[in-house]
């Protein structure tokens, strides 16, 4: 059974900070990987997919890396604000796009101003 | 963009009703589509799996007589929670995948807004 870790559940960091999320998991057989952000009460909004057979993705600020040997990914925040508050989930998909999402339980981040 | 639709956005009821929550792709078709529950503080747990023209698979302990989807078309999936009681209460969220379909992301899955149920 696919497990998702996240860990620490909640950080803590000063606006202009760069900072990495990490997220493992236990089965490397995953078809992609996404990370999300929810804010309080609100559903999710997808940040980056990397597909199996990809390191990495990049959008704007964001950077996520993939290993899938060693089950684990980092999502990279450049120049944290504090609109990036928000917690911040990671997904594996075992069988593309019409399988089910194992979450992890999130980080949750407030970057201060 | 794909977008996805949950109604209604939170609702209140007693003990003993039954609340239905619907699930709409905006402006792609979805054959599959997902139902996640997300307590406070938790994860999101899948439920179950909606399947357009065929019954949906659900989680393990998952009761399915209590959580009733019904796929009724390519846009639409409801959630019926029959007889609910205060342990009910919950976010429920519900996602579809894009599958590269005209203006969506190929694999990527896109989420409702999310109902906030409370069963007093």
């Amino acid at each position: 059974k696919q497990e998702v870790t996240q860990i620490p559940a909640a950080l803590s960091v000063p606006e202009g900070e760069n900072l990495v999320l990490n997220c493992s998991f236990t089965d490397s057989a995953i078809y992609n990987l996404q990370w999300f952000r929810q804010d309080p009460g609100k559903g999710l909004t997808s940040l980056l997919l990397i597909q199996s057979s990809q390191r990495e993705q990049t959008s704007g600020r964001l950077n996520a890396s993939l290993d899938k040997s060693s089950g684990r990914s980092t999502l990279y925040i450049a120049a944290s604000q504090p609109g990036d508050s928000a917690t911040y989930l990671c997904a594996v998909s075992k069988q593309g796009a019409n399988s089910k999402l194992t979450f992890g339980k999130g980080i949750t981040l407030s970057v201060r101003p | 963009g794909a977008v996805v639709s949950q109604h209604p956005s939170w609702v209140i009821c007693k003990s003993g009703t039954s609340v239905k929550i619907e699930c709409r792709s905006l402006d792609f078709q979805a054959t599959t589509m997902f139902w996640y529950r997300q307590f406070p503080k938790q994860s999101l747990m899948l439920m179950a799996t909606s399947n357009e023209g065929s019954k949906a698979t659900y989680e393990q302990g998952v009761e399915k007589d209590k959580f009733l989807i019904n796929h009724a078309s390519l846009t639409l999936s409801t959630l019926t929670v029959t007889s609910a009681h205060p342990e009910d209460s919950s976010f429920y969220i519900c996602s579809a995948p894009g599958m590269g379909l005209a203006g969506t992301g190929t694999d990527t899955q896109y989420f409702g807004p999310g109902t906030r149920l409370t069963v007093l």
